[in-house]
Formats: C-alpha cells, structure tokens, sequence
C-alpha cells in the first residue's frame, strides 16, 4: 500500500529540547516537503526537496532544520524549539504535481 | 499580499444545494493549480487539478482564469459528506514551492 508515514503523531515537550519528526514514503518519490499549519495562516511550507541531497528553503524555515541522505526518508528536526513552533506538521510527497501527505504530527512545546 | 486567498465561509448549505467557492493567487507565474480537500484534523487530499479548459468530476467543476488569476470549484447536488475545508493550491512549477489558501469551510445540512 502506498503512503506517507510520520512519527511521532503527537509529542508535547519543553522549549530547547532537540526533537526529530520522522517522515517516511515507499512511493518511490523524488520530491518530498514539509508543512505546518495553523489556524488563520493554512498550510505553509517549511522546507522541500527535490531529490536526495536537495533541499529548499519554503515560506517558513526559521527554526527547522532537514535533511535528505535516502530517497524515501526527510526528517524535519528541531534543534530548539520555542512555544511558537506548536504546530499541526505535515510531510508531503509529489509525483509530478499531485501531492500525497501524511497524517500530521500535532506538536505542542511547553 | 499573499499568494493564494480564500474566503474563509464558513459555508452552511442544505442537501441538494450548489456551491461555489473561488480563489484568486497573486503569482501571474503560476502553473498548476488544485482543490484539495481536508477533513477535521485529517491530512489534506486531493480533490482535483484545475485545467485551463475548465474540467468536471461528477458533480464538481472547477474553472481556471488566467487573466483574472482566478480559480473556482463548484459543487452540484450537495451530500453531506462534502462537509469539510476546501483547500486552494497553486504551483509555480514541477518541483518548486506549493502555495496553500487557508481554505474554505462547507458545512452541508441535512
């Protein structure tokens, strides 16, 4: 079956506590992306990549860090996160212009 | 100005009913375009690409504008099940960045 997994689904943690979210496709896609979305402001992109080893900054990409070592994984990581990065995420991937998201990770930092 | 707008609704519209939302978008670069659509705390799916030419999919119709930068979907013949977020997408090319309305809400009443 075809998809996108993330983990974790939900995390609550503490300002400056490093955390990873995992982001992971068996679809065999090139590009790949990262979300977050918040009331009022929709989903905007944070990073993107285009293919291994390619990545782009998006709209928002203060404070977020990725990286795109395999084809089929692009963790969004967080080095320091503050209050203001609580957030619903969501990693996307693209074959030509259709995008497949994950289920979204629902980040609270404290 | 942002790059895609949306009047957020919501919508509340009985059984039966015809909707229309519209978009506009900012880029006159832009490529492809897209409706999405996103349940309560779910991931965004695809709804369907916009055409120039205009295109239908059973009881939706979406209509591009080129010169007027401006997209619309029209739903026929409401179900309840349409209730949701309807997401405005547009690109300015394969492998570059996705730019995300904030979405329109449609509640259909029984």
């Amino acid at each position: 079956e075809a998809q996108v997994t993330q983990n974790p689904r939900y995390l609550i943690t503490v300002t400056g506590k490093k955390l990873t979210v995992t982001c992971s496709q068996n679809m065999n896609h090139e590009y790949m992306s990262w979300y977050r979305q918040d009331p009022g402001l929709g989903l905007r992109q944070i990073y993107y990549s285009m293919n291994v080893e390619v990545t782009d900054k998006g709209d928002v990409p203060e404070g977020y860090k990725v990286s795109r070592k395999e084809k089929r994984n692009f963790p969004l990581i967080l080095e320091s996160p503050s209050p203001n990065q609580t957030s619903l995420y969501f990693c996307a991937t693209s074959w030509g212009s259709e995008q497949y998201f994950g289920p979204g990770t629902r980040l609270t930092v404290t | 100005r942002k790059e895609v707008e949306q009047d957020p609704g919501p919508f509340n519209v009985p059984e039966g009913a015809t909707v229309a939302f519209n978009c506009t978008y900012s880029n006159s670069a832009s490529q492809s375009f897209f409706w999405y659509r996103q349940d309560c705390r779910k991931e965004p799916k695809l709804l369907m690409s916009v055409y120039s030419s205009g295109n239908e999919d059973g009881r939706f119709t979406a209509q591009l504008n080129r010169a007027s930068q401006y997209i619309s979907l029209l739903i026929r013949d409401s179900k309840l099940s349409d209730s949701a977020t309807y997401l405005c997408v547009v690109n300015r090319g394969t492998g570059n960045q996705f730019y995300f309305g904030t979405g329109t809400s449609l509640t259909v009443i029984p």
